[in-house]
Order: C-alpha cells, then sequence, then structure tokens
C-alpha cells in the first residue's frame, strides 16, 4: 500500500528565509504532483512532476523529484507572508489511477 | 472558462436521508474523483472514474455511491449517511496525466 508522507507538518518560518518541505512515498511512481491550499478554499495546482530528475520552478517555489529516493521537495526561497497556506504532495500509484495524497504541511510566514 | 462545479457548497441533515452531491466540469476530462478532507488525514480518494460507465473504489469508498452516465457529471451518493461522513468533500477532473482540477468544495454535516 503506497504512504505519502510530508515533513513537517507544521512550519513557521520569518519573511526572507529559505525553507524545504519534503515528501517521501513508500513504492514505485514518477509522478508527483504539489497543490496549494488557503484556508477554507480549494486546492490549486503548483507543480507536476513527471519524471525522475524533474524540476520545476515558479517564483519564489521550486520542486524536485528523485524517483529512485521515492523524495520529492519543495524549497521556499526568501518567504513572504502570501506564501503561507498548507501544501499537499500527492504520488500516482504505479499503473493505477489512484492519487495517495500526504497529510500536509501548513506553512505559516511572519514579518 | 475551465472549472469544476459542486453542488451543494453546504449541507447540513440528518443521520439516514438520502443524498447526492453533484459534479461537473466542462473540460472533457476522461477522469474524475471524489475526495473527503478531514482534519490531520488529508485528502482521502473515495471513488474515481476513467470514463463513462467505469468506476473504481479509492481507498475510503464504503458508505458512498457514485455513477458515471455522462462524461461531465460524476454525482457522489450517501444512501443513509451517518455523522462519521461529516467532512469536507471534493471532485476533481484531469487528463490523467497531469494536474487535477478541484472543485470549490462540498461542506457536509450529518447529524
Amino acid at each position: 500500500e503506497l504512504k505519502v508522507e510530508q515533513n513537517p507538518l507544521f512550519l513557521s518560518m520569518q519573511e526572507g528565509k529559505n525553507y524545504t518541505i519534503y515528501c517521501n512515498y513508500s513504492t514505485t511512481s514518477d509522478r508527483l504532483y504539489w497543490y496549494r491550499q488557503d484556508p477554507g478554499k480549494s486546492l490549486e495546482s503548483l507543480f507536476v512532476l513527471l519524471s525522475n530528475g524533474a524540476v520545476k520552478q515558479e517564483g519564489r517555489l521550486m520542486a524536485s523529484l528523485d524517483t529512485k529516493a521515492r523524495l520529492s521537495t519543495l524549497h521556499i526561497t526568501a518567504a513572504v507572508h502570501d506564501l503561507s497556506a498548507t501544501y499537499f504532495c500527492a504520488v500516482l500509484t504505479y499503473n493505477t489511477d489512484k492519487l495517495i495524497f500526504g497529510t500536509g504541511t501548513r506553512l505559516q510566514v511572519f514579518p | 472558462e475551465a472549472q469544476v462545479t459542486q453542488n451543494p457548497r453546504y449541507l447540513i441533515t440528518v443521520t439516514g436521508k438520502k443524498l447526492t452531491v453533484t459534479c461537473s466540469q466542462n473540460m472533457n476530462h476522461e477522469y474524475m474523483s471524489w475526495y473527503r478532507q478531514d482534519p490531520g488525514l488529508g485528502l482521502r480518494q473515495i471513488y474515481y472514474s476513467m470514463n463513462v460507465e467505469v468506476t473504481d473504489k479509492g481507498d475510503v469508498p464504503e458508505g458512498y455511491k457514485v455513477s458515471r452516465k455522462e462524461k461531465r457529471n460524476f454525482p457522489l451518493i450517501l444512501e443513509s449517511p451517518s455523522p462519521n461522513q461529516t467532512s469536507l468533500y471534493f471532485c476533481a477532473s484531469w487528463t490523467g496525466t497531469y494536474e487535477q482540477y478541484f472543485g470549490p468544495g462540498t461542506r457536509l454535516t450529518v447529524t
């Protein structure tokens, strides 16, 4: 059974600092997704990573995928308050259409 | 505008009273899914559909039914709701490869 773990679950960081959120998964997969959710809102797609070594960047966020290590990272550079949200990674199980989500990382950025 | 719509957005009901949450997408996507979101548990897949008349169970299908008679619609049916089905529900659609598009969510309370 595929398990997806995110670390940390909660992250409080100062504006201007850098940090990384980790997403580990337990079985073979080559498709990983990152989503953002604001309080009371739906999920918004951030990144789609479809192969080993894939790296995507958008603004202050950069995501990468290492399928051999079964690890994806979401790196935050010079955090700003607008990045405060909950971030989810999700993994597509190999040869199925099941998408398994991590429990989420709640990020708070303070001045 | 590409979108996934859900109705109702909020629903309070009593135990045992059958209800249906509708989901519709206008992107001609083959794949559609239902998720429930509970604090500390992230999103868990209830059912998914790969195309018209093709559905499969996700991780938490007990107490739910779905149907896919048309490509654009994927209703979630609770035949006899119970309090443990109180949750935030999301419908999503996608091509099967790239990101999923999520609906706005339905907050269900069963008393």
